[in-house]
C-alpha cells in the first residue's frame, strides 16, 4: 500500500517563474493538505482540498493556488516565485481530519 | 486561526532518561492533537495522537496527555534511545486544518 507520493523531490527555479508540485494521496484518503516548511521551522498550513474544492486556507498570498482531481490527487501551484518561497513543500493526506500521512516533500530552491 | 506553541525548542537527554515536550493551543474548538517525528530529509511521521474526549494515551514508550481546560498537551518518552533523536512536532486540528508547533530537536546521548 503506497503512502503519499510527491513529485518532484527537488526543484530549482528562477525568481519570477512559476512552479507546479504534485501529490498522490495514500490509498483510501480523500483529503489533501499542503504545507510549507522553512528550514528549522514547523510546517505552515497553506490550504486543504476536499471533494475538489479548497476547504480551508492558511495565511498565504493568492500566488499560491491548488487543485484536486477526481482521483483525489492534488497540485500546488506557485506563481511569481520569490526567494522567500524556497522551502520544503509537504503534502499530507487523510480521511476526514484525522491521521494525516505526510509525503517526503518537494525541496524547492528559488535562485 | 489556531496558534500552537511548543517548548522546549531543543532538548538533550542521556540514553535511558525520560523526555517531555509541552505544547499549548489557542482554539478551544480544536479536538485532535497528533505528534509527529521528523528525521533529516523526510516528511513528518505520526507517532501518536489523542482526541479531545481522552485525557491520556500510551503506546509502549510514548505517552501523550491532554488538558482541555488549560489548553495544553504533552509528549512523554520513557527510556529514551539514540534512535529517538529527531525533531518532534505537536499539532492541533479542529476546523479542516492542522496547525503545527515550531518543533523540538531531541538529542539522546549514548
Amino acid at each position: 500500500d503506497a503512502g503519499v507520493t510527491q513529485s518532484p523531490t527537488h526543484l530549482i527555479k528562477t525568481r519570477g517563474q512559476q512552479v507546479t508540485l504534485r501529490c498522490s494521496p495514500k490509498s483510501g484518503h480523500d483529503t489533501v493538505s499542503w504545507y510549507q516548511q522553512a528550514l528549522g521551522q514547523g510546517p505552515q498550513f497553506i490550504f486543504q482540498y476536499y471533494e475538489e474544492e479548497e476547504r480551508q486556507r492558511g495565511n498565504f498570498p493568492d500566488r499560491f493556488s491548488g487543485h484536486q482531481f477526481p482521483n483525489y490527487s492534488s497540485e500546488l501551484n506557485v506563481n511569481a516565485l520569490l526567494l522567500g518561497d524556497s522551502a520544503l513543500y509537504l503534502c499530507a493526506s487523510s480521511r476526514s481530519n484525522y491521521g494525516y500521512t505526510f509525503g517526503s516533500g518537494t525541496r524547492l530552491t528559488v535562485v | 486561526g489556531e496558534n500552537v506553541e511548543q517548548h522546549p525548542s531543543t532538548l538533550s537527554v542521556q540514553e535511558g532518561d525520560g523526555a517531555v515536550i509541552k505544547c499549548t493551543y489557542s482554539d478551544s474548538a480544536s479536538n485532535y492533537f497528533p505528534w509527529y517525528k521528523q528525521e533529516l530529509g523526510k516528511g513528518p511521521q505520526l507517532i501518536i495522537d489523542i482526541r479531545s474526549n481522552v485525557g491520556e494515551k500510551k503506546d509502549q514508550r510514548i505517552a501523550v496527555t491532554l488538558n482541555k481546560t488549560a489548553k495544553h498537551f504533552s509528549l512523554h518518552i520513557t527510556e529514551t534511545q539514540p534512535e529517538d533523536s529527531a525533531v518532534y512536532f505537536c499539532a492541533a486540528s479542529g476546523n479542516n486544518d492542522m496547525r503545527f508547533g515550531a518543533g523540538t530537536r531531541l538529542t539522546v546521548k549514548p
